[in-house]
């Protein structure tokens, strides 16, 4: 079966430390990957995705995101966080067999000034 | 410019009441969606439209009836609304139904059902 992880509920950083969200994927076939913010009372943005070619996905905000196909994984980053990163993330990954989106659970970023 | 609209940004109703939310996309996109996102923040597709034809229909209440006009609009009409149908409710869109293409959601409606 097709499914996305976020292994955790929450994350707590620091102002101006890296942080990280995690996320891996079980999907027969390459992935399409993609990772979307939910700010308060907001609908979702999106941030960035995989398709194919780097690795490394560079998206909105200063995030960007490493695909690692061998860990199945496709985690969240950024150098140096802002108080105003602070929100809930939703990692998704495409389902091939009706192109819909299978989503995460989320996770909530906090950060701390 | 808003590029995914709905309206409205609240809904407050009893139960048993007939009620629609409306969603419209300036982007273009021939492809419309509508998601719940219940208490917990789980998000589950309920409905997707290509070019004005249903093409994913979830196991949703027949009480939840879209409906698109033309391609820019997909409105959601619920019947008989009941305490758990309480949630705030998004419409996406996106260029198409491909497996690389973005879906932009709008700003959500939230329903509560008293």
């Amino acid at each position: 079966a097709q499914s996305v992880a976020q292994p955790e509920d929450q994350v707590n950083v620091a102002e101006g430390n890296p942080l990280t969200v995690k996320c891996t994927y079980s999907v027969s076939g390459n992935p399409y990957l993609f990772w979307y913010v939910q700010y308060p009372n907001r609908g979702l943005q999106f941030l960035l995705k995989y398709i194919t070619g780097d690795n490394l996905v560079k998206g909105s905000y200063g995030f960007e995101a490493e695909f690692n196909k061998s860990q199945t994984s496709f985690h969240l980053k950024k150098p140096s966080a802002l108080v105003s990163d602070s929100a809930l993330y939703f990692c998704a990954v495409r389902d091939m067999s009706n192109y819909q989106l299978i989503w995460g659970a989320g996770t909530k970023l906090i950060i701390k000034p | 410019d808003t590029a995914v609209s709905q309206t409205p940004k609240y809904l407050v109703t009893q139960m048993g009441n007939d009620k629609s939310i409306k969603c419209e996309q300036n982007l273009g996109h021939d492809t419309m969606y509508w998601y719940k996102q219940d208490s917990k923040k789980f998000l589950k597709i309920m409905f997707s439209y290509n070019n004005k034809e249903l093409i994913i229909n979830e196991t949703v209440p027949n009480r939840f009836s879209p409906k698109s006009p033309d391609k820019a609009h997909l409105n959601l009409h619920i019947n008989s609304l009941e305490l758990g149908d309480s949630a705030v409710y998004f419409c996406a869109s996106s260029q198409g139904g491909r497996a690389y293409d973005t879906q932009y959601f709008g700003p959500g409606t939230r329903l509560t059902v008293l």
